[in-house]
């Protein structure tokens, strides 16, 4: 069964702080790895990642990640409280007739001022 | 452009009644797939399609089902509505497997 699991589940920093968000995966057939942010709405996608060790970065978020290890992380430096949200791995893998993104459960996370 | 739009955003249903959730976009998106989302399990994919004609089963099919008679539509079906069916549905559609989803706004249903 394909497994993608997110730790922490929750987290509480100050504004200011830089976090590491991380994601490991289990799945038959990878595709692609994304992250996303749920605020209290929809999911907003941030990044896809298909090959290892390259980053991608967008401001003060980047991600990067790892097929050998089976892992990616996605950091966010110098926080603010509009980082706080819901962030979301998703893996895409093979299944019978085709590709299905498995999510993860989440991080949740709170800046606090 | 509208993106990915669903309807109704709220619902109450009783046990046993049967409704549409509806999806459409206006993205000319092949691909189309509709989760639920419920309190510290993450989204979880109940059934998806790689184009008009064709749809397949996520993780959670049970209680669902799909068509897919164009592009732009993907509704979701429960025909016999249980109280495990409490959840928020989002709708999401890429161009392609393997690209960034777009995400509806998501339906918050209660079975009562």
């Amino acid at each position: 069964e394909d497994k993608v699991v997110q730790s922490p589940l929750s987290l509480v920093v100050h504004e200011g702080d830089t976090v590491t968000l991380n994601c490991s995966y289990e799945v038959t057939n990878f595709r692609s790895l994304l992250w996303y942010k749920q605020e209290k709405k929809a999911p907003t996608f941030l990044f896809m990642l298909t090959s290892s060790g390259i980053e991608k970065k967008s401001g003060r978020l980047s991600s990067i990640l790892d097929k050998k290890e089976l892992f990616s992380i996605l950091n966010i430096t110098a926080t603010q409280t509009g980082d706080s949200a819901v962030y979301l791995c998703a893996v895409e893998a093979g299944s019978n007739s085709g590709y299905a993104l498995n999510f993860g459960k989440g991080t949740s996370l709170l800046v606090t001022p | 452009n509208a993106g990915v739009t669903q309807t109704p955003k709220f619902q109450v249903l009783k046990t046993g009644q049967s409704m549409t959730l509806q999806c459409a976009q206006d993205m000319n998106h092949e691909y189309m797939s509709w989760y639920r989302q419920d309190p510290g399990m993450g989204l979880r994919l109940i059934h998806y399609s790689v184009g008009a004609g064709i749809t397949d089963q996520g993780e959670v099919p049970n209680g669902y089902n799909v068509s897919r008679s164009t592009t732009e539509d993907f509704p979701l079906r429960l025909l016999l509505a249980a109280p495990s069916q409490t959840s928020v549905y989002f709708c999401a559609s890429s161009d392609r497997q393997g690209h960034e989803q777009y995400f509806g706004p998501g339906t918050r249903l209660t079975v009562t």
